[in-house]
């Protein structure tokens, strides 16, 4: 594909439920980033992967949340037992490099109630 | 720590007028710093950065590490320019390409 690709783009769900967040990287981009910015909140760093490992992982808020990378490609962020706070914007992003921009995704809406 | 602040949630300014949108810093090492703006239905887009020291679709930045600022200015605004823009800043704790985002500002231009 031509970008970052996420999905589902929007996501209602319970809470208590766990979701999973998918990302699709461009091809070939080593670096990828999961971000997330709520309502009023700039955006919130919340991991990186530099292939299949995850060097920096310190923006993860709780234990709640979690991500895996595989094969160097795709991405899924998964949260377990939903709170209310989690409802915010998710986003990817990937980079073919250390110093070359981020290309962001459309982003996951994802709605607690 | 890095911290990047922008002071303004809404900037409102006519066709014509000039741009000044403001970004400032907080880090101990040597700062890299981007902006990046989100057009309306559109994902978020690297606008420049200041090693790159150019103009993209009339805009410039430039670094001023004595006030700790990365100010983003136009001369004169376009209506297309009305978009959310945030100012980010690299770190390097952890490798990588870790962004710190600003707040975002929200720019109107009016007619």
């Amino acid at each position: 594909g031509a970008g970052v690709s996420q999905s589902p783009s929007n996501k209602v769900t319970e809470k208590g439920k766990d979701v999973e967040l998918r990302c699709d990287p461009i091809s070939g981009h080593t670096a990828l980033y999961w971000y997330r910015q709520s309502l009023g909140q700039g955006l919130e760093f919340l991991i990186y992967f530099q292939g299949n490992s995850a060097p920096d992982k310190s923006g993860l808020p709780s234990d709640r949340f979690s991500a895996e990378r595989t094969g160097g490609s795709v991405s899924t962020l998964t949260i377990q037992r939903t709170q209310q706070e989690d409802s915010a914007v998710y986003l990817c992003a990937s980079s073919p490099g250390q110093d070359s921009p981020l290309h962001f995704g459309n982003g996951t809406r994802l709605t607690v109630t | 720590a890095q911290r990047v602040t922008q002071p303004e949630k809404l900037l409102s300014v006519f066709k014509g007028a000039p741009v000044e949108l403001k970004c400032n810093y907080s880090y101990s090492g040597s700062p890299e710093l981007f902006w990046y703006v989100q057009y309306s239905r559109q994902r978020l887009q690297l606008l420049l950065r200041h090693i790159s020291r150019e103009s993209i679709k009339g805009f410039t930045a430039d670094l001023n590490k004595g006030e700790t600022s990365f100010h983003l200015k136009k001369p004169f605004a376009q209506e297309e320019d009305s978009a959310m823009y945030y100012c980010a800043l690299k770190g390097v704790t952890g490798g990588g390409n870790k962004l710190t985002f600003g707040t975002g500002t929200q720019l109107k231009v009016e007619l």
